[in-house]
């Protein structure tokens, strides 16, 4: 089964440095995504990017977060200036293509292993 | 985008069918009804997506009335490995219901 993977597995990071988080998403899929769980909290959406442009954001996803496809493959959200409540999981996702005239595609999202990004 | 209540906790014995029902009131047209599962420690995983009346596969049922307010995850003869938390989302999944913040969602937990 085809499955979006996450690099690293865990990132520890100093207060005001720069992370950037990897993700390879599933090779069809067109829609992709970064979330975020702050420990034992919820899974937060953060933004949503396609045809290599952000779609949708949260307020949670400020100037301090930035995200990039440099490549075919590749997934990046970059955290420019890392703060200590920065500390979560993080999450990518991607899916499927929406659109109305394929009602019956699958059109949920499929999440990689997260990474656990610890802000000291 | 609708929002959803569905209970905090439940338990249930190894074997037995776990029914958990998630209220979308406000539930628009074009709304899509969608259960994901998460373990400790991993990403949310898709369990099913259903519109109306009964959808089924090969990990469980949806439920869905015709007013549409309601649904119930129906999980049939769980095992320890169901031990996860489950999630309700209603959106109308051509319109980005993928943003959403999940919710607390329902922690099952599943004894010998």
């Amino acid at each position: 089964e085809p499955e979006v993977t996450q690099t690293p597995s865990h990132q520890v990071t100093q207060m005001g440095q720069e992370v950037i988080l990897r993700c390879v998403p599933i090779s069809n899929h067109l829609y992709f995504y970064w979330y975020r769980q702050i420990l034992g909290q919820k899974v937060e959406f953060l933004v949503s990017f396609y045809n290599n442009e952000i779609s949708e954001k949260s307020e949670i996803f400020d100037d301090q977060f930035s995200v990039e496809r440099p490549d075919g493959s590749n997934f990046t959200l970059k955290i420019r200036s890392t703060k200590l409540e920065d500390s979560a999981m993080y999450f990518c996702a991607s899916s499927h293509l929406r659109s109305r005239d394929r009602v019956n595609m699958n059109t949920e999202a499929f999440f990689g292993q997260g990474t656990r990004l610890t802000v000291v | 985008l609708a929002k959803t209540t569905q209970p905090i906790s439940m338990d249930s014995y190894e074997g037995q069918e776990v029914n958990i029902t998630c209220s979308h009131n406000n539930i628009a047209t074009n709304d899509y009804i969608t259960w994901y599962q998460q373990f400790p420690s991993q990403g949310p995983r898709f369990i099913i997506q259903g519109y109306k009346t009964k959808v089924t596969n090969e990990v469980a049922s949806l439920f869905i009335p015709a007013d549409r307010k309601s649904s119930t995850l129906s999980l049939p003869r769980v095992s320890l490995s169901d031990t996860a938390v489950y999630y309700c989302l209603v959106g109308d999944p051509y319109g980005g219901y993928q943003k959403v913040t999940f919710g607390i969602g329902t922690k099952l937990q599943v004894i010998p």
